[in-house]
């Protein structure tokens, strides 16, 4: 199984400050065949499902505000958002999707 | 629009056997890539992936709980149908399905219900 890994666990941000998390895999996840990194990014609210946010570990998910952005490739991943507002306090997974069984981060808890 | 909505008991008892309905709307499983995964959160904790079927009725499954589980679709009522055997009070979550699809190699999970919890409890 590919283990999944962010840091930190959370981050208490001021609000227009930039928050930044990592994520870490323990395999590879760019497939060579068509040269993307099977990497996503979701936000959780409290009560909420999951939102897909990043995937193809940079492209943003329709609907999502260009201060969301990815970066990354192979084992290391982040995910930045570069002017945080009051509405982005939520819990932060990323998650494999190279091979099954897929898996998730552990979460990072992004506050104000 | 793709929608999808998990239904089943909120509360069930310890050895009982779980059964979780997806019913979704927008897509047919019948379709070429198309794929429903379930997932499941303890309260608190993280997101861990359950199971999978895709177009074909090929199953995948978490290996630590492959023994007690099983997946599967009806096509014509657009449903897909998680059991979980031998449930245990750590088996409370909130239970999501959420669609995937399979091109040249896996995606991502683009759509997701809004959970069912469940509870384990005597």
């Amino acid at each position: 199984d590919i283990v999944m890994t962010q840091s930190p666990d959370s981050l208490a941000v001021s609000l227009g400050e930039r928050a930044t998390i990592n994520c870490k895999s323990s395999q590879s996840v760019l497939y060579s065949s068509n040269n993307k990194n099977h990497l996503a990014w979701y936000q959780q609210k409290p009560g909420q499902p999951p939102k897909l946010l990043i995937y193809w570990a940079s492209t943003r998910a329709s609907g999502v505000p260009a201060r969301f952005s990815g970066s990354g490739s192979g084992t290391d991943f982040t995910l930045t958002i570069s002017s945080l507002l009051a509405e982005d306090v939520a819990v932060y997974y990323c998650q494999q999707y190279y091979s099954t069984p897929f898996t998730f981060g552990p979460g990072t808890k992004v506050d104000i | 629009q793709v929608t999808l909505r998990e239904s089943g008991p909120a509360l069930v008892k310890p050895t009982q056997t779980l059964t979780l309905t997806c019913t979704f709307s927008g897509f047919s499983l019948s379709t070429n890539g198309m794929c429903v995964s379930w997932i499941r959160q303890p309260p608190g904790k993280a997101l861990e992936w359950l199971a999978l079927i895709d177009w074909d009725a090929d199953k995948y499954y978490s290996a630590s709980l492959k023994t007690r589980l099983t997946i599967s679709k009806d096509t014509s009522k657009n449903q897909v149908v998680l059991t979980l055997t031998n449930m245990d009070p750590v088996d409370t979550a909130t239970y999501y399905c959420a669609r995937t699809t399979y091109g040249d190699h896996w995606y991502h999970f683009d759509y997701w219900g809004q959970g069912a919890l469940v509870t384990v409890s005597s």
